[in-house]
C-alpha cells in the first residue's frame, strides 16, 4: 500500500512569489491534515479536511494560506504571496475514519521543505 | 501558545541501556497521547500511544507512561538500539483529529 506522498520535496522561493504544495493521501483516506514544522520547532497543525470539506482551520496563519481538497482526494496547500516567515517543513497527513480502528492514527508523508528567499 | 513541551531537545545514550524521553502538556482535555518517532527528510511514524484513561502502555521495548495529576508523559526504550537513533516527538489530541505537538527530542544511540 502507498504511502502519503508530497510533491515537490523541496521549493526555495522569493519573497513575493505563490508556491503551490500537493498531497496524495493514503487511498481511502477520508481524513486529510496539513501541518508545519518552522526552524526545529514543534510541528503545528494548520487544518483538516474531511473529504473535500475543511473540518478545521483553526491553525491556518493568515489569509494569503488556501488549501484545497477537491473531490475528496489529493490537496493543495497554496501560499500566496509567500513571505520569509513561511519557511518550514510542510507535512501532510492522512487517516481513516477512526469508527474503523481503535484510533485514529495519522501517517504523514516526507514533507515538502520551502525555503523563501 | 504550546500546549505539549519537550524541555530536553536532545540525549545521548549507551546501546543497550535506557532511553527516558519526557514531556509536559498543559491543556487538561487533551485525552489520548502519542508519541512519534522522525529520521532525516522522513515524515513522522506513529510509535505509540496512549490513553488518558490508562497510566501505562507497553509495546515491546517502548513503554509509555501517563501521569495525569502532573500533566506529565514519558517514553522508556529499553534496551537501546543504533536504529533508535531519530527526533521524537510527543503528540497529543482532544478529539482524534487535531495533534498537537512537542518541539521533539532528537535521540542519539551510541555504540
Amino acid at each position: 500500500e502507498a504511502g502519503v506522498t508530497q510533491f515537490p520535496s523541496h521549493s526555495v522561493i522569493e519573497k513575493g512569489q505563490t508556491v503551490t504544495l500537493r498531497c496524495d493521501p493514503i487511498s481511502g483516506h477520508d481524513n486529510l491534515y496539513w501541518y508545519r514544522r518552522v526552524m526545529g520547532k514543534e510541528i503545528k497543525f494548520l487544518l483538516h479536511f474531511v473529504k473535500e470539506s475543511k473540518q478545521d482551520e483553526s491553525g491556518m496563519p493568515n489569509n494569503r494560506f488556501l488549501a484545497e481538497r477537491t473531490g475528496g482526494t489529493y490537496s493543495t496547500l497554496k501560499v500566496q504571496p509567500a513571505e520569509l516567515e513561511d519557511s518550514g517543513v510542510y507535512f501532510c497527513a492522512s487517516s481513516q475514519d477512526p469508527r474503523e480502528s481503535s484510533y485514529n492514527e495519522q501517517f504523514f508523508g516526507p514533507g515538502t521543505r520551502l525555503t523563501v528567499l | 501558545d504550546q500546549q505539549v513541551k519537550q524541555n530536553s531537545p536532545s540525549l545521548s545514550v549507551q546501546e543497550g541501556r535506557i532511553s527516558i524521553l519526557n514531556c509536559d502538556y498543559t491543556n487538561s482535555m487533551f485525552d489520548y497521547f502519542l508519541w512519534y518517532k522522525k529520521y532525516p527528510a522522513e515524515g513522522p511514524t506513529f510509535l505509540i500511544s496512549i490513553s488518558s484513561i490508562k497510566d501505562k502502555n507497553e509495546d515491546g521495548r517502548f513503554t509509555v507512561f501517563l501521569n495525569k495529576s502532573a500533566k506529565h508523559l514519558s517514553l522508556h526504550i529499553v534496551p537501546s538500539q543504533p536504529g533508535d537513533s531519530a527526533v521524537y516527538f510527543c503528540a497529543a489530541s482532544v478529539d482524534d483529529y487535531k495533534l498537537s505537538f512537542g518541539a521533539g527530542t532528537t535521540v542519539t544511540v551510541r555504540a
